[in-house]
């Protein structure tokens, strides 16, 4: 099946300031999402980013398909944004027989004051 | 629009009982995906439902099961419940049809096994 690895594991960041977060996937993909997880759990969508670039607000996203990658920046981080980003994909092969998100390990961020 | 409603939020179980967990999508939406996430194993797929039927399977034992009904509205059953099985079990909707749409997560169940 198909690999998604999201790089760097941990991140600590202080307040204010910018962050990347990496997502490479190891085949092509139909859907690309970001999520993140709140303390109490649920997963908030962020982006539905297959390809292109994305911004909303605070936070933006880039997904290069043909080279297996995506990326979540963050700027001017706020003590909100702590928690897990999550990036997970669809497997082209899934394409017109539903939905199978494979998700990577994530990225556990905490901002602190 | 209501989101993605999860029931019970809370639950814990004896090892050998089996669990109901019951999943209401997002009114239109007619697919319906459960997912596992356990420290160990991060977030697994278990199935997939559209207009009741199972349009995709992950890699569990046949101990976990679903269903969809009429109104899109999802359960999910685990039997002969083990410790392994305490996890974080959230439900997800989308509009369906094919891959490519957007998709939405509820609050999830957490579910203790003891």
């Amino acid at each position: 099946g198909i690999q998604v690895e999201q790089s760097p594991p941990d991140l600590i960041l202080q307040e204010g300031a910018n962050s990347t977060l990496r997502c490479n996937f190891s085949d092509s993909v139909n859907n690309l999402q970001w999520f993140h997880q709140n303390p109490w759990g649920q997963l908030i969508n962020l982006f539905y980013i297959p390809s292109g670039t994305k911004q909303n607000g605070r936070l933006s996203a880039t997904t290069v398909a043909t080279e297996r990658y995506s990326l979540l920046y963050i700027s001017s981080s706020q003590t909100t944004d702590s928690g897990v980003y999550f990036c997970a994909v669809d497997h082209h092969m899934i394409k017109a027989a539903g939905n199978k998100l494979t998700f990577g390990g994530g990225t556990r961020v905490l901002v602190k004051p | 629009k209501a989101g993605v409603t999860q029931t019970p939020r809370y639950l814990i179980k004896t090892r050998g009982q089996q669990v109901t967990l019951s999943c209401s999508p997002i009114s239109g939406h007619r697919s319906v995906s459960w997912y596992q996430q356990t420290p160990g194993q991060g977030l697994q797929f278990l199935f997939e439902y559209f207009s009741e039927t199972q349009r995709n399977k992950g890699n569990f034992p046949g101990r976990f099961s679903g269903r969809q009904f009429s109104n899109s509205r999802s359960e999910m059953n685990v039997s002969t419940l083990e410790l392994g099985d305490s996890a974080l079990y959230l439900c997800a909707s989308s509009a369906g049809g094919t891959t490519g749409n957007t998709i939405y997560f509820g609050e999830g169940s957490w579910l203790t096994v003891v």
